[in-house]
């Protein structure tokens, strides 16, 4: 059965790289099966998606956090992860990676809802 | 983006209470919408997904109806195991935005 664990630091200070790692287990992180993502959920406030990825390298971003993003597979060991750049307090949320079902989208797939979720990892930034 | 807007944001209930909470889209989505359930300290879990399509392992107590822009979530006959905050989301375009939540509680 698939599991995602959530790793990184708990505590940034304003301006600081945001870097979190998803580790999968019980199952192929180049599985054509699923996408692999990252969403967050803001304190007092609803959830946001972040971003996803695919194996081969098919990217998605949030288009207002976009330009601080990046996301990438790391398939030697299972696992991928998200760079979030110049963070602030508004940043500080409980992050979760997971994993996308798919539909069929143009002769091939895109991400649909979320069918896997990680318990979530608490991420603040304080100076 | 789409906006979702979920109501109400907290829902008092009892066991065995029928409970119904509603979700809008600010455009139409068709039926590209999921529900999960979220409870503290644990992992947010998907309860159903086009509109209506119960996920594997969800009890049948759980319904979900609607498409274009208007959903609902259906309790039949509320357990103590699904006091929880309920949350939809639109899968139709690239910002899979989300509702606000529905606090379901005693």
């Amino acid at each position: 059965q698939l599991h995602l664990q959530e790793s990184g630091p708990g505590l940034l200070k304003p301006s600081e790289t945001l870097s979190l790692t998803c580790t999968v287990s019980g199952g192929s992180i180049i599985s054509t099966s699923h996408f692999w993502g990252w969403a967050r959920q803001l304190p007092g406030k609803g959830l946001e998606w972040i971003t996803t990825v695919f194996h081969s390298g098919s990217t998605y971003y949030n288009p207002s956090l976009k330009s601080r993003l990046s996301v990438s597979v790391d398939t030697a060991k299972n696992q991928f992860s998200v760079n979030l750049t110049s963070v602030t307090a508004a940043d500080t949320a409980l992050y979760h990676c997971v994993t996308h079902g798919r539909e069929a989208y143009n002769g091939g797939y895109r991400p649909a809802y979320f069918d896997l979720w990680g318990q979530g990892i608490l991420v603040t930034v304080s100076s | 983006d789409i906006q979702m807007t979920q109501s109400p944001s907290t829902l008092p209930a009892a066991v065995g209470d029928r409970v119904t909470i509603t979700c809008r889209a600010s455009r139409r989505i068709g039926v590209y919408l999921a529900w999960y359930q979220h409870k503290p300290g644990k992992a947010p879990e998907v309860l159903i997904s086009e509109a209506s399509t119960l996920a594997t392992g969800v009890p049948s107590r759980f319904s979900g109806s609607g498409s274009g822009t208007d959903f609902t979530l259906t309790i039949s006959s509320l357990q103590p195991d699904d006091f929880a905050t309920y949350y939809c989301q639109q899968y139709e375009d690239y910002s899979y935005t989300f509702g606000q939540g529905t606090r379901l509680e005693i």
